[in-house]
């Protein structure tokens, strides 16, 4: 089973600035990977698939990197609505999520 | 627009059965695999079922093999998850998602309960 680990587990931003969250995949995934955003009492969204594409409607402020087996997902320019919790998802040999990044003000 | 509404979810004793749904609306759902994901209360998501578009082929997590079965019926644009054996660390959120490799389009979730 591939395990898949983010970092930090709560990262503290301000409105405005940026972040950056981590993910890595316990062996290779290619870039098969994608990143979700949750928000209390929703259904996860899709953001990035293939480590780097943003989805339908995503906003530029949004972007997927990847390293190896290491992944990250920057965001800039925080906006109110970006405050949430951010899954990665390993769907190379079957779906591992991470266990989730939450970002807080 | 692409719609998933799951149902079924209810409160259910250790060792019993249950029966969820998922509708699909707004494509062509004989065109697309769809999994099954749970979320715990104040927890992660957890991947545990797939099947292909047409149910030839049927995927789970160690966590519910040999007690969850998932189906589906294109005629119907329907996806069902069967529960059984259920134990209180199945209560979840569970959600149905579209598949394109990864899962794309989710339902909102139906909350499964387990317990005495």
């Amino acid at each position: 089973e591939i395990v898949m680990t983010q970092s930090p587990d709560t990262l503290s931003v301000s409105p405005g600035g940026s972040a950056t969250l981590s993910c890595r995949a316990s062996q290779s995934v290619s870039t098969n990977l994608a990143w979700y955003q949750q928000k209390p009492g929703q259904a996860p969204r899709l953001l990035i698939y293939g480590a780097s594409t943003r989805a339908t409607g995503i906003p530029a402020r949004f972007r997927g990197g990847a390293s190896g087996t290491e992944f990250t997902l920057t965001i800039s320019s925080l906006q109110s609505e970006d405050f949430a919790v951010y899954y990665c998802l390993q769907y190379h040999n079957w779906w591992t999520f991470g266990q989730g990044t939450k970002v807080e003000i | 627009e692409v719609q998933l509404v799951e149902s079924g979810g209810v409160v259910v004793q250790p060792g019993g059965s249950l029966r969820l749904s998922c509708a699909a609306s707004g494509f062509t759902f004989d065109d697309y695999a769809m999994h099954w994901v749970r979320q715990a209360p104040g927890k992660g998501l957890e991947w545990i079922s797939f099947i292909s578009w047409d149910g030839g082929s049927t995927y789970y997590a160690d966590s519910v093999t040999g007690r969850f079965t998932i189906s589906r019926d294109n005629s119907k644009n329907s996806l069902f998850l069967q529960m059984t054996s259920l134990k209180p660390e199945d209560t979840a959120l569970y959600y149905c998602a579209k598949d394109s490799v990864y899962m794309d389009v989710w339902g909102k979730g139906t909350t499964v309960t387990v317990s005495s």
